[in-house]
């Protein structure tokens, strides 16, 4: 299968600011996800948008999704340095997941 | 809740040798597991899809009988990697659900090293 691409791949910012990310897919989803990956880990599920909805909260996250552009956005406001990690845009189709490439999020203290 | 174990969290072994990976959904039953391999600084691919009981679907390109797929109960999934040789080395991912549209639970993953 084909993978989405994520776009930066990589993003350094300071404690306190915001973080945005964004993604493209290319099938036809379900619902997409946003997991984040601290390095040599497992993943952590963030959040879960579905193809009908267009934006989500979750604390600290929110996430956009277009589905004409087939594409989406997360946000992660006022970001502490734990937030340090991988992020992943993941396509679900039925019970498959599709990983985008990923986009490294360094926030410095 | 929904706690997914991955032991070991790393192998070093020599080449040729067969590792096991299990892969244990703690605190729920997981009707489906999945497999997926994660080269350096890259994303995950999925490998394969584990169901209870039944045989597992493993994507193209990935060879069946190098990667040994068990899925005896519906909390346990094993990966072995048979005669495993320096290009399998890798970081190996599993996940666990609950069901169709569910969010899959990750394991922390296990970090392979053949030498």
């Amino acid at each position: 299968s084909q993978q989405g691409e994520e776009d930066p791949q990589a993003l350094s910012i300071q404690e306190g600011e915001n973080a945005t990310m964004n993604c493209s897919y290319k099938t036809s989803i379900n619902n997409l996800q946003w997991y984040r990956q601290n390095s040599g880990r497992g993943l952590v599920h963030l959040i879960l948008i579905r193809s009908n909805e267009r934006e989500k909260h979750s604390g600290r996250l929110r996430v956009t999704l277009d589905t004409s552009k087939k594409s989406s956005s997360l946000l992660i406001t006022a970001s502490r340095a734990a937030d340090t990690a991988s992020y992943f845009c993941v396509e679900a189709a039925g019970n498959k997941l599709t990983f985008g490439g990923g986009t490294r999020v360094l926030v410095k203290p | 809740g929904a706690v997914v174990s991955q032991h070991p969290s790393w192998v070093i072994c020599k080449s040729g040798t067969s590792v096991k990976i299990e892969c244990r959904s703690l605190d729920f039953q997981a009707t489906t597991m999945f497999w997926y391999r994660q080269f350096p600084k890259q994303s995950l691919m999925l490998m394969a899809t584990s169901n209870e009981g039944s045989k597992a679907t493993y994507e193209q390109g990935v060879e069946k009988d190098k990667f040994l797929i068990n899925h005896a109960s519906l909390t346990l999934s094993t990966l072995t990697v048979t005669s495993a040789h320096p290009e399998d080395s890798s970081f190996y991912i599993c996940s666990a659900t609950q069901g169709s549209g569910q969010p899959q639970h990750f394991g922390d993953g296990t970090r392979l090293s053949i030498l």
